[in-house]
């Protein structure tokens, strides 16, 4: 079965810093890899998502994010943030073939944006 | 945006009562979820539904009951609440099959179980 690590539980940074949040996941089959961003007493929204074909991957609001198949790491990335990005973030992982509905989430980072 | 509301947003029960959440759609999507949300925890899938009257559990689903009678309507229905029961609730959707696919997530009732 598939598991999701997100190595930071909290990033604070200052506004217009860079910011670098890293998820690791396990899975014995190939995968599919999503970004959710939860802002304040709201639900969970899709950041971006990787599939297939190009690792590095676009999404909304100015992020990135890179799957490395030999590192199993797929890291969200944004060169320089804005008070409104403080949120959580979650990284979400399903198993390509895996006969399951699931998507197996992380715990979470939540990312503070300091002016 | 899926059009997903959740009711009721906010709820305080004692121990031992039965407590249904309702998730509502308007979207037509045919696959829909019931997560929880705790610190430390992310988020836990309780039930999935892929279709009416077709349901399967998830990771955490002890305790839980779900129905689907129409595409629209997904309830979580808690039998006798315990105080484990005390989280957030999300109701999600996707509108076809496919671990591909983007879920859409309801705002999230509170639940407080005393």
């Amino acid at each position: 079965a598939q598991s999701v690590t997100q190595l930071d539980s909290q990033v604070p940074v200052f506004e217009e810093a860079p910011v670098e949040l890293r998820c690791n996941y396990s899975s014995s089959v190939s995968v599919y890899l999503f970004w959710y961003v939860q802002y304040p007493n709201q639900g969970l929204q899709l950041l971006l998502k990787y599939l297939s074909g190009s690792t590095l991957v676009k999404g909304i609001n100015g992020f990135e994010a890179e799957f490395n198949k030999s590192q199993t790491s797929f890291h969200l990335r944004k060169p320089s943030v804005h008070i409104s990005d403080t949120a959580e973030y979650f990284c979400a992982v399903s198993e390509i073939g895996g006969g399951s509905e699931k998507l197996v989430f992380g715990k979470g980072t939540k990312l503070t944006v300091n002016p | 945006d899926a059009g997903i509301t959740q009711s009721p947003r906010h709820k305080v029960t004692e121990t031992g009562t039965p407590v249904t959440l309702r998730c509502h759609q308007t979207e037509n999507h045919r696959y829909m979820y019931w997560y929880r949300q705790d610190p430390g925890h992310g988020l836990r899938l309780i039930h999935y539904s892929y279709g009416v009257k077709d349901t399967d559990k998830g990771e955490v689903s002890d305790g839980y009951s779900v129905s689907r009678s129409k595409t629209e309507d997904f309830l979580l229905t808690l039998e006798s609440a315990t105080s484990s029961q005390t989280s957030v609730y999300f109701c999600a959707t996707t509108p076809r099959t496919g671990l591909q696919e983007t879920q859409y997530f309801g705002p999230g009732t509170r639940l407080l179980v005393l």
